[in-house]
């Protein structure tokens, strides 16, 4: 079975111009999570979908970030316009959560390296 | 801010059993224990998961006592390669992860 899988590895773009990362989540999970981290940081939580909806996107830092999720498949991540603070690895994670126990086992992709100069 | 709490950093020698233990005073009900290592340039990868008593896979164990305030994930005859930063998190139904610092682990040959 495939694994999460995200595209491009790297991104290197200047400031101001716009850049869409996309997620391909494993197949039949329904919820999709955004996470990334900044130079020094820790991982910080972005948003949450399930399906086509968004269920949590209290970690979107600016209205400069648009998350979409056509159809409940593969997430797109636009920065647009993008800023020298949006430099940072963005991953990507799926899962499905168990109706019996409310278990849940997120599973990550490589990671998109976005570095704005 | 991180729910748990982990040493920063642990070394250990190539065939030892290393064990790193987290503290979670405020776990709740539905939260399960969840571990992942992560290599640099690598996304966070599914080591274990438990909810109480003792959980065993392939590469790890997990040990968390009836009061679930901590739990202890042990690494048997670790060698170069489990050099990683691993974590220590809850996940439960619809919950984003909240991550701290990991612990980093350096396994010496």
């Amino acid at each position: 079975e495939a694994g999460v899988t995200q595209f491009p590895s790297h991104s290197v773009i200047e400031k101001g111009q716009t850049v869409t990362l996309r997620c391909d989540p494993i197949s039949g999970h329904d919820n999709l999570y955004w996470y990334r981290r900044v130079m020094g940081k820790e991982i910080k939580f972005l948003l949450h979908f399930v399906k086509e909806s968004k269920q949590d996107e209290s970690g979107m830092p600016n209205n400069r970030f648009l998350a979409e999720r056509t159809g409940g498949t593969y997430s797109t991540l636009k920065v647009q316009p993008a800023e020298l603070e949006d430099s940072g690895v963005y991953f990507c994670a799926s899962s499905q959560v168990l109706r019996t126990s409310g278990r849940e086992t997120q599973y990550f992709g490589p990671g998109t390296r976005l570095l704005v100069l | 801010l991180a729910k748990t709490t982990q040493p920063i950093s642990m070394d250990s020698y190539e065939g030892q059993e290393v064990n790193i233990t987290c503290s979670h005073n405020n776990i709740a009900t539905n939260d399960y224990i969840t571990w992942y290592q992560q290599f640099p340039s690598q996304g966070p990868r599914f080591i274990i998961q438990g909810y109480k008593t003792k959980v065993t896979n392939e590469v790890a164990s997990l040990f968390i006592p009836a009061d679930r305030k901590s739990s202890t994930l042990s690494l048997p005859r670790v060698s170069l390669s489990d050099t990683a930063v691993y974590y220590c998190l809850f996940s439960g139904g619809y919950n984003k992860l909240i991550f701290g610092a990991g612990t980093r682990l350096a396994v010496h040959p």
